[in-house]
Parts: C-alpha cells; sequence; structure tokens
C-alpha cells in the first residue's frame, strides 16, 4: 500500500514571496490534515478535511495560508506572503474516516526555510 | 488550555532497561483515543500504539505498552528493553471529535 506522499521535500524562499505543498493521501482516506511542525516542538494542526470539506481550520492564519483539497484526494496548502517565522517541516497526515481508533499516517513533510 | 502535557522535555536510558514517558491530556468527551508516535532523526512520524476511552485492559505491541489511568487522565507509554534505535522524540496525541491534537514530546536518548 502506498503511503501519504508529499512533495516537494525541501524548499527555500525569501521572506514576502509564495510557496504551495502538495500532498497525496493515501488511497480511500476521506480525513486529511495538514500541521506545522517547527524545531523541537509537536506538530501544531493548520487544517482538517474531511473528503472536501473542512472541519477544523481554527489554527489557520487565514491572512497568509490557504489550503484547498480538490475531489476529496489530493491537497495543497499555500502561503502568501511567507515570513520568517513560518520556517518549520509541514506534515500532511491521512486517515480513514474518522472514528477515535483510526490512526493518521503521515508523509515525509515539507522543509520550508524563509529567509 | 493544553490537550496534551508531556513534561519530560528529555529522558535517558541505558540499552536493554525500561523507560517511562509521561503523558496526560484533558477532555470532557467520553470517547476519544490516545496514540503515541515515534519520530526519529528522520522526520518521519511513526505510530506506536493506540488506547481507546472505553477499552478496559492497557494496550500493548511487542516491547511497547500504554499505562491508561483514566481517573488521573494519564496514558504514559513504557518500553521495555530500550534498544539503541529507539532514540527518537516521541509524542503523545489525543483523538476527540475527529481532531488529532500532539503534545509538546519527549526525547528519548538510549545510552549503550
Amino acid at each position: 500500500e502506498a503511503g501519504v506522499a508529499q512533495s516537494p521535500r525541501y524548499k527555500i524562499i525569501e521572506k514576502r514571496q509564495s510557496v504551495a505543498f502538495w500532498c497525496n493521501p493515501i488511497s480511500g482516506h476521506a480525513t486529511l490534515y495538514w500541521y506545522q511542525q517547527i524545531l523541537g516542538q509537536g506538530p501544531k494542526l493548520l487544517i482538517q478535511f474531511q473528503n472536501n470539506g473542512v472541519v477544523d481550520d481554527s489554527q489557520l492564519p487565514k491572512d497568509r495560508f490557504s489550503a484547498e483539497r480538490l475531489k476529496g484526494v489530493d491537497s495543497t496548502l499555500k502561503i502568501q506572503p511567507a515570513k520568517l517565522e513560518d520556517s518549520a517541516v509541514y506534515l500532511c497526515a491521512s486517515s480513514l474516516p474518522w472514528t477515535v481508533a483510526n490512526e493518521a499516517f503521515f508523509g515525509q513533510g515539507t522543509r520550508l526555510t524563509v529567509v | 488550555a493544553q490537550k496534551i502535557t508531556q513534561t519530560q522535555p528529555g529522558m535517558f536510558v541505558q540499552e536493554k532497561e525500561a523507560v517511562t514517558l509521561d503523558c496526560t491530556y484533558d477532555t470532557s468527551d467520553p470517547s476519544y483515543g490516545l496514540f503515541w508516535y515515534k519520530q526519529p532523526s528522520s522526520g518521519e512520524m511513526i505510530f506506536l500504539i493506540y488506547q481507546g476511552s472505553y477499552d478496559q485492559q492497557n494496550a500493548t505491541e511487542g516491547r511497547y505498552s500504554l499505562n491508561f489511568q483514566k481517573a488521573r487522565k494519564s496514558a504514559n507509554l513504557v518500553i521495555s528493553a530500550s534498544q539503541l534505535g529507539d532514540s527518537a522524540m516521541y509524542f503523545c496525541a489525543m483523538r476527540e471529535g475527529g481532531k488529532l491534537t500532539f503534545g509538546q514530546g519527549t526525547i528519548l536518548t538510549v545510552h549503550p
């Protein structure tokens, strides 16, 4: 079974530039999460999708971050314009339709450096 | 308020010894799930073990066991017979209402 795919693996941009990350979840997984993980900290949930609908985006900085999940499969996360504090690893995870027992499977992450 | 609290920033253990990583949680939802993940220096998140709020017995997966004390709202991870490859960051996470929230993590270092 293929895992969660993310690209790119690494990205370096200048502040005020824009950047986009892509995620392809495991086939059949209705739930998709985007997390931001700053070095040395735990993952922070940015947005959660159930199919192509947003379930939770309460911690997404909506003035600069946006995310979509067209057709309930692939998802993109965009930052525009980027700030220095956005430097982090962005993790995508997916799981079967929600029950408390379904574990989330994670991609390798995208390491973003804003200079 | 923190939903998941891991009070040990770092832990050290001798190879072949057992170690306990602490986790406390906060929820008013009667239905929730507790997870432990391992994150090696390579950055991937590896699922280790799961405990449901209604489970009567503590979960076990090989060398991993979860010491679940519901009244105290704690879900400590016990690793028996530590190996050098266990050196990593460990995260406790809770799923409630679909949302999956992580703690700040504990760095475990296994000494030979």
